[in-house]
C-alpha cells in the first residue's frame, strides 16, 4: 500500500509570502492526488483535486502540480486565513480503493 | 445546501462497541458513495471506511477490518458505522464525507462537523 509523505512538518511564513508544500508518493499514483486544509476545531475542507483541478470556490492563489509520486500545493500570496494544515490524499489502484493521507503541513505565521 | 450531521459519539471502555450515525440532507443521498474519516486528537487524518450508492462495494483500513462494519439506509438518508471490539487507538473524532461519485473513488468534497469517540477504562 502506497504511503505518502508530506513535507516540511512544519512551514513558518508571513502574509503575503509564497508557501510551497511537497507531498510524495511511495508508488506512483497517476493524477489521484487530492489536498484538503483543516483549521482547528473544523472539518476539513477540499482544494484541489486530480492533482491540480481547484474545487469550487476555491481562490487562485492555491495551486496544485504533479504527478507519479511526487506533488506540490502552491499558495502564491498567503492571505490570513491561509494559516491551516494541509494534508493530501491518494486512492489505491485495487478494487475497492482504499484511502491515504498524508501526515500534514501546518503552515503557521 | 449539503449537510452532514454525525452522532452516537461516547466515552465507551475498552472491548464494548459503539454505533455512529451520519445523517445527510441536501444532496440525492442514493447517488453517492459515503466515508467515514477519522482523527485523532491533535493529530492526522485516516480514512476508515468507504461504501458505495448501493452498498454494493465496501471497503476498510486494515486498522478496523473486521471490528468496524459501515452501512447506510438510503431511505432514511443514514449512513452508519458499527464498532466493535474498540481499543483505545480508536479514539478519535470520527467524520462522516461524501464522495464525488456514486462509487468511492471520488474526491470528498463535503464533510459533517465531527463526533467523539473516546475509549478508555
Amino acid at each position: 500500500e502506497s504511503v505518502l509523505t508530506q513535507s516540511p512538518a512544519t512551514l513558518s511564513l508571513s502574509p503575503g509570502e509564497s508557501a510551497t508544500l511537497s507531498c510524495r508518493a511511495s508508488q506512483s499514483v497517476g493524477t489521484y492526488l487530492t489536498w484538503y486544509q483543516q483549521k482547528p476545531g473544523r472539518a476539513p475542507r477540499l482544494l484541489i483535486y486530480d492533482a491540480s483541478t481547484r474545487a469550487t470556490g476555491i481562490p487562485p492563489r492555491f495551486s496544485g502540480s504533479g504527478s507519479g509520486t511526487d506533488f506540490t500545493l502552491t499558495i502564491s500570496s498567503l492571505e490570513p486565513e491561509d494559516f491551516a494544515v494541509y494534508y493530501c490524499q491518494q486512492r489505491s489502484d485495487n478494487w475497492p480503493p482504499v484511502f491515504t493521507f498524508g501526515g500534514g503541513t501546518k503552515v503557521e505565521i | 445546501e449539503v449537510q452532514l450531521v454525525e452522532s452516537g459519539g461516547d466515552l465507551v471502555q475498552p472491548g464494548r462497541s459503539l454505533r455512529l450515525s451520519c445523517k445527510a440532507s441536501g444532496f440525492t443521498f442514493d447517488d453517492y458513495a459515503m466515508h467515514w474519516v477519522r482523527q485523532p486528537p491533535g493529530k492526522g487524518l485516516e480514512w476508515v471506511s468507504g461504501i458505495n450508492w448501493n452498498s454494493g462495494t465496501i471497503s476498510y483500513a486494515a486498522s478496523v477490518k473486521g471490528r468496524f462494519t459501515i452501512s447506510r439506509d438510503n431511505a432514511k438518508n443514514s449512513l452508519y458505522l458499527q464498532m466493535n471490539s474498540l481499543r483505545r487507538e480508536d479514539t478519535a473524532f470520527y467524520y462522516c464525507t461524501k464522495d464525488s461519485n456514486a462509487a468511492p473513488g471520488g474526491r470528498f468534497g463535503n464533510w459533517g462537523q465531527g463526533t467523539l469517540v473516546t475509549v478508555s477504562s
